[in-house]
């Protein structure tokens, strides 16, 4: 059974750092692309970060810079470092196994882990 | 990467059918056949509905069909039943153009 457990969550202020791991089970963790989706309250989803099996890292214009995706395959585990956070980046954080392609129906969500932005 | 266009809303009777469109562009939607749809009650993630633009996973009922015409998706939920009252969202794949994009969401009513 796939599973994806996100911990790092946090309350902190404007301007901080956090680290968010994901540790991966039930899969061949390094042949899988992974992403990082986050929901705000109340707001759709957005994706913030993904990886390939090869290491290629895409990230979208509003967290570019400063959010990096990072994995460790001897671990089975993703990453993903957050910098100089902003109020709007407060949002459940989710784990996510190849929803790019979904081939196969073959994508998992973890159960999110709550990253809150606030002076 | 900009994200995919979803009505914010759409609402029908029970037993009545109802059509959720996403619409993209030739570098997402229309360029790749990785197309899914998930559906989301409050608090809960996301789960998914729908793979490659038209297939379900085992479980989702046959009452959820999908499909795809150039560079815009379509979800619709036949036989409206109250639990199908959620908000559902449309991704895609992008390749380059942002590897993969989500739909701003539409919150489907039972009335």
């Amino acid at each position: 059974e796939v599973q994806l457990l996100e911990s790092g969550g946090d309350l902190l202020q404007p301007g901080g750092s956090l680290r968010l791991s994901c540790a991966a089970s039930g899969f061949t963790f390094s042949t899988y692309a992974m992403t990082w989706v986050r929901q705000a309250p109340g707001k759709g989803l957005e994706w913030v970060s993904a990886i390939t099996p090869g290491g290629s890292t895409y990230y979208p214009d509003s967290v570019k810079g400063r959010f990096t995706i990072s994995r460790d395959n001897s671990k089975n585990t993703l990453y993903l470092q957050m910098n100089s956070l902003r109020a709007e980046d407060t949002a459940v954080y989710y784990c996510t196994k190849s929803i790019g392609y979904c081939s196969g129906g073959n994508c998992n969500w973890g159960q999110g882990t709550l990253v809150t932005v606030s002076s | 990467q900009s994200a995919l266009t979803q009505p914010p809303s759409a609402s029908g009777s029970p037993g009545q059918s109802v059509t959720i469109s996403c619409t993209g562009t030739s570098g997402d939607i229309g360029g790749y056949n990785f197309v899914s749809w998930y559906q989301q009650h409050p608090g809960k993630v996301p789960k998914l509905m729908i793979y490659e633009v038209s297939k379900r996973p085992s479980g989702v009922p046959d009452r959820f069909s999908a499909s795809k015409s150039g560079n815009t998706a379509s979800l619709t939920v036949s036989g409206l039943q109250a639990d199908d009252e959620a908000d559902y969202y449309c991704t895609s794949y992008a390749g380059n153009n942002g590897y993969v994009l989500f739909g701003g969401g539409t919150k489907l009513t039972v009335l």
